[in-house]
């Protein structure tokens, strides 16, 4: 079984400010995990996605993911906030049993000017 | 690369009919196809794996003879809504499972909003 917790449901910045979404997860396997971006009335788009190759992924548009192993934990950051980076973000873990997908509550983000 | 369409993105129909919505992958063949719906302000939830050649696997709780899918190429797969009610009026996703080297990864199409008068 797996689980995904994303554990801000709402987070405001200020534009240029840094940008931090969190999100546990738990797996009984070596998990695959994701991070997506939907904007509103859109699709989901790939941010960037942890494979066991490197704890340090990067993504798309700035952001970056840390894996963190020991805390369990795969948050989401950016150096400076973009008034286009207001979105809807999921933090996303793929499992053993085959390609299904389970989905953290998202976080939406909301960038101040 | 690894783009996915749906059309139509919305689209507006009466109580009773039927609605048929497309899922392409443009630039990879997907032998894997997922079909989720989301509530306002909710995350995604899966109705469906779409396997390309054979019979979809639906979630519990979603009604396969309401809820159509075809699977027909490694580029195509299709929703069809029968006898649509008001509360099929949702927002309609679809992925495509692109095999990757560490893992298999889901693209999303843009969505197709559904409203059922």
């Amino acid at each position: 079984a797996q689980s995904v917790t994303q554990l801000d449901s709402h987070v405001s910045v200020s534009e240029g400010t840094p940008v931090l979404l969190r999100c546990n997860y738990s797996s009984s396997y070596s998990p695959s995990l994701f991070w997506y971006v939907q904007h509103p009335n859109k699709g989901l788009q790939l941010l960037l996605k942890y494979t066991s190759a490197a704890t340090l992924v990067k993504g798309i548009n700035g952001f970056e993911a840390e894996f963190k192993k020991s805390e369990t934990s795969f948050h989401l950051t950016k150096p400076s906030a973009h008034m286009s980076d207001a979105a809807e973000y999921f933090c996303v873990v793929s499992g053993n049993a085959g390609n299904m997908l389970t989905f953290g509550g998202g976080t939406r983000l909301m960038v101040k000017p | 690369g690894a783009v996915v369409s749906q059309h139509p993105s919305r689209v507006i129909c009466k109580s009773g009919t039927s609605v048929k919505i497309e899922c392409r992958s443009l630039d990879f063949q997907a032998t894997t196809m997922f079909w989720y719906r989301q509530f306002p302000k909710q995350s995604l939830m899966l109705m469906a794996t779409s396997n390309e050649g054979s019979k979809a696997t639906y979630e519990q709780g979603v009604e396969k003879d309401k809820f159509l899918i075809n699977h027909a190429s490694l580029t195509l797969s299709t929703l069809t809504v029968t006898s649509a009610h008001p509360e099929d009026s949702s927002f309609y996703i679809c992925s495509a499972l692109l095999a990757g080297v560490y893992t298999d990864t889901q693209y999303f199409g843009p969505g197709t909003r559904l409203t059922v008068l």
